[in-house]
C-alpha cells in the first residue's frame, strides 16, 4: 500500500450505532488531518494531530472522537450521529513546516440514517 | 475567520480555456494552492503559488495571483475531458508546525467534448 488508504469507503449507520473510520501513512509523515466535506459546502476541517498530539479541534461536536495511536494511524470514532453528519470524511497527513504538502485519501462515504 | 469563495460550476468545451477563480480574506496568506478532486477520490495538489510571486506557469497550468485584490485564478490551457474534475482553491498562513490550510467550496469544471 502506497499514500494515504482510508478504511471503510462507504459507511451507511444508524443515528444509534457506534462505528469507527480508519486511516492510515504511508509517507512518513508526522501530521495528519480530519476533513469533513459536505455538497456546496468549503471543506471543513476537523481535528488535527502534530506528532501524535491533538493541535486542532475546530468545534466539533461531541459525537465525533478522533484516536492517534501513532504518527502512521488516525481513526474518527463515531456515535449517535445525525442525519446532517452524512458527508465524505477525508484524511489527509503531511510533514510539519513552513510549507509541505497535504496528501489526501480516497475518503468515506458516510450516510446517517 | 479566514474564508475562501470560489464559483461552484463551469462548462468549457474541449480544447478551450478554462478560468478557475478564487478570493480570499485573509492577508496573512503565504501560500496560495489549487487542489485537484476527481471522481470517486481525495484532493491531489496541482500547483501552488508563495504570496511574493504574481504568476506561475506549469505546461498547461498558469496561476495568477493578484495580492492587492486577494484574487487568485487557475489557467488551464486546452482543456481536456480528463480535467474534467472538482477544483479547491485553499490559502495558508506562513507556520512553522503543522499547516492550517482553509479551502474553499470547490469548483465542478466540466469539460464538453
Amino acid at each position: 500500500e502506497t499514500g494515504v488508504t482510508q478504511t471503510p469507503r462507504h459507511l451507511v449507520m444508524g443515528m444509534t450505532n457506534k462505528k469507527s473510520l480508519k486511516c492510515e501513512q504511508h509517507l512518513g509523515h508526522n501530521a495528519m488531518y480530519w476533513y469533513k466535506q459536505s455538497a456546496k459546502k468549503p471543506l471543513e476541517l476537523m481535528f488535527v494531530y502534530s506528532l501524535e498530539e491533538r493541535v486542532e479541534n475546530n468545534s466539533v461536536p461531541s459525537r465525533f472522537s478522533p484516536e492517534c495511536p501513532n504518527s502512521s494511524h488516525l481513526f474518527l470514532h463515531l456515535h449517535t450521529l445525525q442525519p446532517e453528519d452524512s458527508a465524505l470524511y477525508l484524511c489527509a497527513s503531511s510533514h510539519s513546516g513552513s510549507y509541505n504538502e497535504q496528501f489526501f485519501g480516497p475518503g468515506t462515504r458516510l450516510t446517517v440514517l | 475567520g479566514e474564508d475562501v469563495e470560489q464559483s461552484l460550476f463551469l462548462s468549457v468545451r474541449e480544447g478551450d480555456s478554462s478560468v478557475i477563480n478564487c478570493t480570499y480574506t485573509d492577508s496573512s496568506s503565504t501560500y496560495l494552492y489549487w487542489y485537484k478532486q476527481e471522481p470517486g477520490a481525495g484532493l491531489q495538489l496541482l500547483t501552488y503559488i508563495f504570496s511574493n510571486m504574481d504568476m506561475k506557469q506549469d505546461q498547461r497550468l498558469t496561476v495568477l495571483l493578484n495580492k492587492k485584490d486577494k484574487h487568485l485564478s487557475l489557467r488551464i490551457a486546452d482543456t481536456q475531458t480528463g480535467d474534467s474534475a472538482i477544483y479547491f482553491c485553499a490559502e495558508s498562513p506562513l507556520s512553522g508546525g503543522y499547516q492550517k490550510v482553509t479551502f474553499g467550496t470547490g469548483t465542478k469544471l466540466q469539460v464538453i467534448p
